[in-house]
């Protein structure tokens, strides 16, 4: 089935430094992908679309300078945390668009705690 | 309304116990109905897909939607600790690149 690889799993960062998390589409390529953000016990909350060889949509209130997302090939998508802050502690997640049994396939996510 | 409600929890069911889980909409527009199971700190994972009204059953697992009702249902039967998660339900117009509207999840516990 459809995997979606994300990297890293988990990262600790300092204040004001920029962190990269990465998703990769292991056996199909994926022209969009979705990058969420989840605060404990609530549900996932879209911040923005990227697409293949254009630039992302980001949902309203999300700050495009801040949440960097680039999709330079079918089977990988980045998001880049800029200029770090405490508020930006949040596990965010990618989901690219399922094949055959249809579906959304998600990452496994990435927990960001900035100290 | 929220276009989507799922009740939160906890659900706390003994081992063994017929779990139902429940999600109302709001968009007589959804025909993509799903739901994702999504342990602690991991990404959710496909569990059941279906489209339209009807049953789907997967193992222990079945899925309802009532479209007229606007109810979407997840049966599991025979529950496990294993099986103690998030669940949350997911819905869309159309397949492919729609985006899905979420549920908040419903944090399931069953205990031995």
């Amino acid at each position: 089935g459809a995997v979606v690889s994300q990297h890293p799993s988990w990262v600790i960062c300092k204040s004001g430094t920029s962190v990269k998390i990465e998703c990769r589409s292991l056996d199909f390529q994926a022209t969009t992908m979705f990058w969420y953000r989840q605060f404990p016990k609530q549900s996932l909350m879209l911040m923005a679309t990227s697409n293949e060889g254009s630039k992302a949509t980001y949902e309203q209130g999300v700050e495009k300078d801040k949440f960097l997302i680039n999709h330079a090939s079918l089977t990988l998508s980045t998001l880049t945390v800029t200029s770090a802050h405490p508020e930006d502690s949040s596990f965010y997640i990618c989901s690219a668009p399922g094949t055959g049994a249809g579906g959304y396939t998600f990452g496994s996510g990435t927990r960001l705690t900035v100290v | 309304q929220k276009e989507v409600e799922q009740d939160p929890g906890p659900l706390s069911v003994p081992e063994g116990a017929i779990v139902s889980l429940n999600c109302t909409y709001s968009n007589s527009a959804f025909q993509y109905f799903m739901w994702y199971r999504q342990y602690s700190r991991k990404g959710p994972e496909l569990l059941m897909y279906t489209y339209s009204s009807g049953n789907k059953e997967d193992g222990r697992f079945t899925a309802q939607v009532d479209k007229s009702s606007k109810y979407i249902s997840l049966f599991i039967r025979d529950s496990q600790p294993s099986d103690s998660a998030t669940y949350l339900c997911a819905m869309s117009a159309s397949g492919g690149s729609y985006i899905p509207t979420f549920g908040r999840g419903t944090s399931l516990i069953v205990h031995p």
